[in-house]
């Protein structure tokens, strides 16, 4: 029979604009959150965190913007790349030690 | 640093074998994490340690997994009798204290016939 799996959202952006993901966090006790990227075959990769006392913080080519208020996070990728291509992960952080994931969003960058 | 590090990076095993996965975490990091990773479900928690102690054992889907962490540089994941619905890829992360980032391993891909 046909296997039902998670449905990821896909974001398919043109190389050298921008790209824009977004998360919805449900514990608004969250005060943790990162992402992550994953590329194919290959472990989560640490992009960007911020903590819940910012609203804003900025990387390398990234950024990151946490809306408390409507629980909702975003990671912005200024002029994407082809290596950008991958599955992009939110994570927030509950009590104690344990970070709970999203489904993750697609990026597919074309050339 | 070498990063986390996980062997083996593929393992077929039929039904019923015993599975053995293994993690070293980055040195200096106090927090392991294992976790796994499935179409079905995406990236679940299943267990982790601090200081070699496991904390929450939650995930853990039932008695056939286990888990041990003897030194601060070693971990196991075990899973007796194995089943094809435990094919998934199976990541190990460390952390440097409670609470901060992770960095995760390149997992290891079990295939369960």
């Amino acid at each position: 029979g046909e296997s039902v799996g998670l449905h990821l959202p896909t974001l398919s952006v043109q190389e050298g604009d921008n790209s824009i993901i977004n998360c919805a966090y449900s514990n608004s006790a969250s005060d943790y959150f990162i992402w992550y990227k994953q590329e194919s075959g290959k472990g989560p990769q640490f992009i960007i965190d911020i903590r819940s006392n910012m609203d804003k913080r900025q990387g390398q080519r990234v950024t990151v913007l946490l809306n408390k208020t409507v629980k909702h996070l975003s990671l912005q990728i200024a002029a994407t790349q082809p290596g950008d291509s991958a599955v992009y992960f939110c994570a927030e952080l509950h009590t104690g030690n344990q970070f709970y994931f999203g489904t993750g969003t697609s990026l597919t960058v074309i050339p | 640093d070498a990063g986390v590090i996980q062997s083996p990076r593929h393992e077929v095993t039929e039904m019923g074998q015993e599975v053995t996965l293994r993690c070293k975490p980055i040195s200096g990091h106090n927090s392991l994490f294992w976790y796994r990773q499935t179409m079905m479900r995406g990236l679940e928690l299943l267990i982790y340690f601090n200081n070699n102690v496991p904390i929450d054992d939650s995930g853990m889907p039932e008695d056939r997994f286990s888990a041990k962490m003897p030194n601060a540089s070693f971990s196991t994941l075990k899973i007796q009798p194995s089943e094809p619905r435990d094919s998934a890829v199976y990541f190990c992360a460390s952390s440097f204290i409670q609470g901060h980032e992770q960095y995760f391993g390149p997992g290891t891909r079990l295939t369960v016939t």
